[in-house]
């Protein structure tokens, strides 16, 4: 079974600064989708960014970007030029190709409480 | 256009009792998740419905239930609800054919005393 693994329960940055939170993840697959979500205090979770694992280019959104390592099977999240918007929680997320089953639903990690200092 | 909406926001219920929770998904889109999302952990899948049909189940006692309507909107039911059932019920929408993306609604919370 898949597994993600968040070990920063919580991380903090000073707006303006760029932070990087890390996710590492467990699966025999070799293919496979990779996202970010940002849960905010008003509970949406929202998409932040998403990589393919086939994909060797490194996604990017805005100031959102990700450094996969597949081989490591590492996929953290950088944020560039901090907001105070930007505090919230972030989970890391992992989706088979497989559809069907439990399979094609999302495991998350148990996310990081991302604080913003002005 | 409208995105995931559920409801309602928040309930209170007695061990017990039952619940139901609703979800409509964005429009066109015709598949429909279920997470649970207990306090200060991510969140666990419940069940995904495709086409009115169950197509994955997650690791949930049977008092968990759900269904697909033709205009693809879900109701999620818990039976006999225990305290540990208290979380944030969250609906996700996707529509398979075009985009391997999930896209969430606010949640519901339950609170069960």
């Amino acid at each position: 079974a898949q597994t993600v693994t968040q070990s920063q329960p919580e991380m903090s940055v000073q707006e303006a600064e760029t932070v990087t939170l890390s996710c590492t993840y467990d699966t025999s697959e070799s293919d496979y989708y990779l996202f970010w979500y940002k849960q905010p205090p008003s509970r949406q979770m929202i998409l932040v960014i998403r990589q393919e694992a086939y994909k060797q280019q490194n996604a990017t959104e805005n100031r959102f970007s990700v450094n996969f390592q597949k081989a490591a099977k590492s996929f953290s999240l950088k944020i560039s030029d901090s907001q105070l918007g930007d505090a919230a929680m972030y989970f890391c997320a992992y989706r088979s190709k497989n559809y069907g089953g439990s399979q094609g639903n999302l495991i998350f990690g148990k996310g990081t409480k991302l604080s913003v200092k002005p | 256009d409208a995105g995931v909406t559920q409801s309602p926001t928040h309930l209170i219920k007695t061990r017990g009792q039952h619940v139901t929770l609703r979800c409509s998904p964005i429009s066109g889109h015709k598949s429909v998740s279920w997470y649970q999302q207990v306090l200060g952990q991510g969140p666990q899948f419940i069940f995904q419905y495709y086409e009115k049909e169950e197509r994955g189940r997650g690791n949930f006692p049977d008092r968990f239930s759900a269904r697909q309507f033709p205009n693809y909107s879900s109701e999620l039911n818990v039976n006999a609800l225990l305290l540990g059932d208290s979380a944030l019920y969250l609906c996700a929408s996707s529509d398979p054919g075009v985009t391997y993306e999930q896209y969430f609604g606010p949640g519901t919370r339950l609170t069960v005393t």
